[in-house]
């Protein structure tokens, strides 16, 4: 069974301060390693889309790493915002089915 | 601007009765996907479709079917509503494996 772990469950964070969480998946039979951003009351909204080993992906403060190898992804939060308080999900694509398989999430909490 | 809408967004029913979920989308994608949320697991696929007439079981299958009969719906239906059936469930549509899910506002299905 595939899994994909996602750590801390969750995370509480002083405004201005910055942050990162890991994704951790499986390393073989990689295709992509999809972020997504889900405020509470609203729907998964995607960040990123990563397929490289190496790859980095920046949108404003709120980045993400990829190691396709050892099987990890590292999310990064510069100088958090009330705003980003958020879960934070992330989802392995293996290609051989091209299914998405999610992690439980990292909860991110912004103390103002 | 193109959208995915589900409906409804709340249904209270009872066990035993067969229950239907829309969902529709105007983005013109092929990939469909039909995912339940539940208290301490990540997001776990239902069914997915990659495109009309396409139908594909999911990690969790048993209970539910999907048809496709055109580009924009997916309808999910519970054959005989069970209570551990009760769940949100968000569809979700992509252009393809590579591109991030779009993903509606959710159903919150209760079963009595």
């Amino acid at each position: 069974i595939l899994n994909v772990e996602q750590s801390p469950q969750s995370l509480h964070v002083q405004e201005g301060d910055s942050t990162n969480f890991t994704c951790s998946f499986p390393s073989s039979n990689f295709y992509a390693l999809h972020w997504y951003r889900w405020e509470t009351a609203k729907s998964p909204e995607a960040l990123f889309v990563m397929t490289l080993n190496g790859d980095e992906k920046k949108k404003g403060r709120i980045s993400a790493t990829l190691n396709t190898k050892e099987g990890y992804s590292y999310l990064y939060i510069k100088g958090s915002q009330p705003e980003d308080s958020a879960t934070y999900l992330c989802a392995f694509m293996q290609d051989s089915n091209y299914q998405l398989i999610w992690g439980a999430g990292t909860k991110l909490i912004i103390k103002p | 601007d193109a959208e995915i809408t589900q409906s409804p967004r709340h249904k209270i029913t009872e066990t035993g009765r067969q229950v239907t979920l829309a969902c529709h989308q105007t983005w013109n994608h092929n990939n469909m996907f039909w995912y339940r949320q539940d208290l301490g697991h990540g997001l776990r696929l239902i069914h997915y479709s990659y495109g009309v007439q396409d139908t594909n079981k999911g990690e969790v299958s048993d209970g539910y079917s999907v048809s496709r009969s055109n580009t924009e719906d997916l309808p999910l239906t519970l054959e005989s509503a069970a209570s551990s059936q009760t769940s949100v469930y968000f569809c979700a549509s992509s252009e393809s494996p590579g591109q991030p899910q779009h993903f509606g506002d959710g159903t919150r299905l209760s079963i009595l």
